[in-house]
């Protein structure tokens, strides 16, 4: 089974801090998301990466970054955490190399509360 | 531009009812239908799929079907159970990297 990985459960972090969420997968994967989940919102992309050093934003990029130094793990960097920041992050990977249809495996979550 | 609709919970039910999700989608072309579920402190699950229309696709004794013609993909249960609680988010692939999800729907069942 593909496993995803997420480095914290749960974050409690000041405004101004730098924040740094990491994601690791164990099936040698092209593909790898970061998405937001807020209620009534459902899922919103931040950030894909579709191979190492390679990543594209999603729909809602302000006030993120993210690295991929290596195939398993994709990070995501909140350069300077804001209180509209708070959320939860799920990182997600698709089983195959992202050609064709694909459903996504997805972390635990890190549920993310910038005070 | 793409997307997807489903209808605003929390849906309460008692065991063994019949359970309907509604969800509608707005999409170019043919896109991959999928429900997740998410149990309480977990990420999301794929429950079940479809890929094109008139598929249907089931899981655990879930089931939906891929209809064009009304742009729907309502997720049924003949029988629910307490286990069955949880989130239920309808979503749908347009592109190998464009997944577009509902807001999600919770479902709460009672012994």
């Amino acid at each position: 089974d593909v496993k995803v990985t997420q480095s914290s459960r749960y974050l409690v972090k000041r405004t101004g801090e730098k924040v740094f969420l990491e994601c690791v997968q164990d099936m040698d994967h092209e593909n790898m998301f970061w998405y937001r989940q807020d209620p009534g919102l459902g899922l919103r992309l931040i950030y894909f990466s579709y191979d190492v050093k390679m990543k594209e934003k999603g729909d809602i990029p302000e006030g993120y970054s993210v690295s991929r130094e290596k195939k398993e793990r994709f990070s995501l960097i909140l350069e300077s955490a804001s209180t509209n920041q708070t959320s939860m992050y799920l990182c997600a990977s698709p089983p195959l190399g992202g050609k064709g249809w694909n459903e996504q495996f997805f972390g635990p979550g890190t549920r993310l509360t910038v005070l | 531009g793409n997307s997807v609709t489903q209808m605003e919970g929390p849906v309460t039910l008692s065991e063994e009812a019949f359970l309907t999700i509604n969800c509608t989608y707005t999409a170019t072309g043919y896109p991959s239908l999928f429900w997740y579920v998410q149990y309480p402190g977990e990420g999301l699950q794929l429950l079940l799929k479809a890929t094109k229309a008139d598929d249907k696709g089931s899981n655990k004794g879930f089931e939906a079907t891929y209809r064009k013609e009304t742009t729907s993909f309502h997720l049924e249960k003949g029988s629910v159970q307490v286990s069955d609680s949880a989130v239920y988010f309808c979503a749908l692939q347009y592109n190998f990297n464009k997944f577009y999800f509902g807001s999600g729907t919770k479902l709460n069942v009672k012994p």
